[in-house]
């Protein structure tokens, strides 16, 4: 079965810094690879989505995921955070077919003046 | 366009009292979803949708109970409500056909539920 792990319940940094959230994946089959934010009593939203297209995504808002399959990897980026991005980041994988997806368990982003 | 609209927005509940959640969607979407969200463990899928008429269980089913009538309509049943689902929920769509598993779900706002 697939999954994903979230390292880092919270990641703190200070706006104009770089923003690294990481997420690690299992799947028995090439994945289909998601991240999406969750504002403050909002619903989630799609930041970006790998589907084998190209290893290097970019989303919207700046931010962007390289997959790595040598790492199992789906690390989220942005070069320079804004006190706007913070927020509940969730990364979600999905091995195909029916989008049955299987969230992490998520990372606040907090950001400092 | 509204997109994934819940009702109600708060509830609270007593022990053994029963509601219904309420989710639509105007995206014309095949797939709809329940899940709900509690801290530190992200979303887990309660039940699932493919389409009219049709449900299944996802990863934490037990105590609720759902139903497809119309394919805009998905609703979340709780029989006897038991403070071990206070928690958010929230309903999500998808897809409009079989080759839709990179297509982004799309949320409601949630439903946060208190049960005492």
């Amino acid at each position: 079965a697939q999954s994903v792990t979230q390292l880092g319940s919270h990641v703190s940094v200070s706006e104009g810094a770089l923003v690294l959230l990481r997420c690690n994946y299992s799947s028995s089959v090439p994945p289909y690879l998601f991240w999406y934010v969750q504002y403050p009593n909002q619903g989630l939203q799609l930041l970006l989505k790998y589907t084998s297209a190209a290893t290097l995504v970019k989303g919207i808002n700046g931010f962007e995921a390289e997959f790595k399959k040598s790492e199992t990897s789906f690390h989220l980026t942005k070069p320079s955070a804004h006190m706007s991005d913070a927020a509940e980041y969730f990364c979600a994988v999905t091995k195909g077919g029916f989008q049955k997806l299987v969230f992490g368990t998520g990372t606040r982003l907090l950001v400092s003046p | 366009n509204a997109g994934v609209t819940q009702t109600p927005k708060f509830r609270v509940l007593k022990t053994g009292q029963s509601m219904t959640l309420l989710c639509a969607q105007d995206m014309n979407h095949e797939y709809m979803y329940w899940y709900r969200q509690d801290p530190g463990m992200g979303l887990r899928l309660i039940h699932y949708s493919v389409g009219e008429g049709t449900t299944a269980k996802g990863e934490v089913p037990d105590g609720y109970n759902v139903s497809r009538l119309k394919k805009q309509n998905f609703l979340l049943g709780l029989e006897s409500a038991a403070p071990s689902q206070t928690s958010v929920y929230f309903c999500a769509s998808g897809g409009t056909d079989t080759s839709s598993y990179n297509s982004p779900l799309h949320f409601g706002n949630g439903t946060r539920l208190t049960v005492t």
